[in-house]
């Protein structure tokens, strides 16, 4: 079975634009998280959606916004970025409707950096 | 509501024992415990469910104290393959079947040398 898949590995950007991240669940997996990983902070929840609906919001600015397909295939936008949103974002995705007992299973991350 | 890990790192000797510890300021639901080598995803290590229950690996043991809303992780007679940083990820909720998000801690990093 298909781990977690999330595209790109790395972008480089420049301050003020915008970018999208992609993120491939495993298959069958509804749910779908995003962390921001910076050194000394840990994971950072971001949000997270269950089929196609947004269930909970990190203390992010709006300027990340996320969304997730019919196919649970999951997508975050940051827009007019910023040299602080240069970070690892990975994107985790459980079977269950709860953490309850489902565990995450993480993708590899998108390392993006802001110049 | 970010939990909060002690130690922030330890070093141990193969064999040695190593406890990491997780405390919420809120109740606690669940406590996932999750280990991250440099460079790589964080890797499901176990779930601690209130009401006692336990799932995840059989190499690593951990405990769930409700009423101290504290989790703590137990690594006995520990590996090289041990290394990493831990991170414990806590549930706060009130009913099975909610959704609330799962919050992560800053992480515990572990260096086993040999």
């Amino acid at each position: 079975k298909a781990g977690v898949t999330q595209t790109p590995r790395y972008l480089i950007k420049t301050r003020g634009q915008q970018v999208t991240l992609s993120c491939s669940p495993i298959s069958g997996h509804r749910s779908v998280s995003w962390y921001q990983q910076t050194p000394g902070q840990g994971l950072q929840f971001l949000f997270e959606y269950f089929s196609e609906t947004q269930r909970n919001k990190g203390n992010f600015p709006g300027r990340f916004s996320g969304r997730q397909f019919s196919n649970s295939r999951s997508e975050m936008n940051v827009s007019t970025l910023e040299l602080g949103d240069s970070a690892l974002y990975l994107c985790a995705s459980s079977l269950g409707q709860s953490f309850y007992n489902s565990p995450l299973h993480f993708g590899n991350g998108t390392r993006l950096t802001v110049t | 509501q970010q939990p909060v890990q002690s130690p922030q790192a330890v070093i141990l000797r193969e064999g040695e024992d190593a406890v990491i510890n997780c405390s919420s300021s809120k109740a606690l639901y669940s406590v996932h415990w999750y280990r991250q080598k440099h460079g790589e995803a964080p890797i499901f290590l176990m779930i601690l469910l209130k009401g006692g229950e336990q799932k995840g690996h059989d190499k690593i043991s951990a405990s769930f104290n409700e009423k101290k809303q504290q989790s703590s992780l137990y690594l006995t007679a520990s590996q090289l393959s041990y290394s990493g940083t831990y991170f414990c990820g806590t549930e706060n909720g009130s009913s099975q079947g909610g959704s609330e998000k799962l919050v992560f801690g800053k992480g515990t990093k572990l260096t086993v040398n040999p």
